[in-house]
């Protein structure tokens, strides 16, 4: 199994460009979740879908953040524009309710906005 | 939501044993986790706990009392790579997964 697929691994960008984050999760899971890494505020929840479908977004901090999820194979988070309080290492993660329903983590794609 | 903590750092000797306690507090329980995570890299699974009482796998065990809202991830015969933080986070019903700030383990020689 390919394990979860984010890329870019690493982006570096100017404030005020858009940054689209992508993410595979594994086959056969119907949870996908995007979480940010910062020191300060330790892993947060941003969004998850189960079935594709949005759940619960109540963790994207405003409407700059935006993501998408139009198959069970590919998901998107963008933003636009971004701010350098934007620069955090944003993962990926998906989960199958069958059994014990733990999340499976991509490497995480690490954002730098200059 | 959840309200979730844990101590930040703790700090032991190659071989002793380590306790890292959570507390929380949700509306609704579906599940308690713990994950670790070397710096650099993405959290991977320990442990999974939804019934009271104690789970072990190997070198750790966790521990879980819902009526306290309480856990422990336990790790015995610690070794250089065990230094990582550890992560705790509570499911709920409505199967989000929120997660503590982390434990970081400092194990010395």
């Amino acid at each position: 199994d390919a394990g979860v697929i984010q890329s870019p691994r690493h982006e570096v960008t100017e404030m005020g460009q858009e940054v689209t984050l992508r993410c595979k999760p594994i086959s056969g899971h119907d949870y996908l979740f995007w979480y940010r890494q910062t020191m300060m505020r330790g892993l947060e929840l941003l969004i998850y879908f189960n079935n594709n479908v949005p759940i619960d977004d109540s963790g994207m901090p405003e409407d700059r953040f935006s993501a998408k999820m139009p198959n069970a194979s590919f998901s998107t988070l963008k933003i636009q524009p971004s701010e350098p309080r934007d620069s955090a290492v944003y993962f990926c993660a998906s989960s199958a309710t069958l059994s014990v329903g733990e999340l499976f983590f991509g490497e995480g794609s690490r954002l730098t906005v200059l | 939501g959840q309200n979730i903590d844990q101590p930040t750092e703790m700090t032991a000797t190659e071989g002793a044993i380590v306790q890292i306690n959570c507390t929380y507090q949700t509306s609704g329980f579906n599940g308690l986790f713990w994950y670790q995570q070397h710096a650099g890299e993405a959290p991977t699974f320990l442990s999974y706990n939804v019934l009271d009482g104690l789970e072990e796998k190997g070198r750790f065990s966790s521990f879980l009392s819902r009526s306290k809202g309480y856990s422990y991830l336990l790790l015995k015969e610690l070794q250089m790579k065990d230094s990582a933080s550890y992560l705790c986070a509570v499911r709920s019903n409505d199967y989000k997964l929120s997660f503590g700030a982390g434990t970081t383990v400092t194990v010395r020689a």
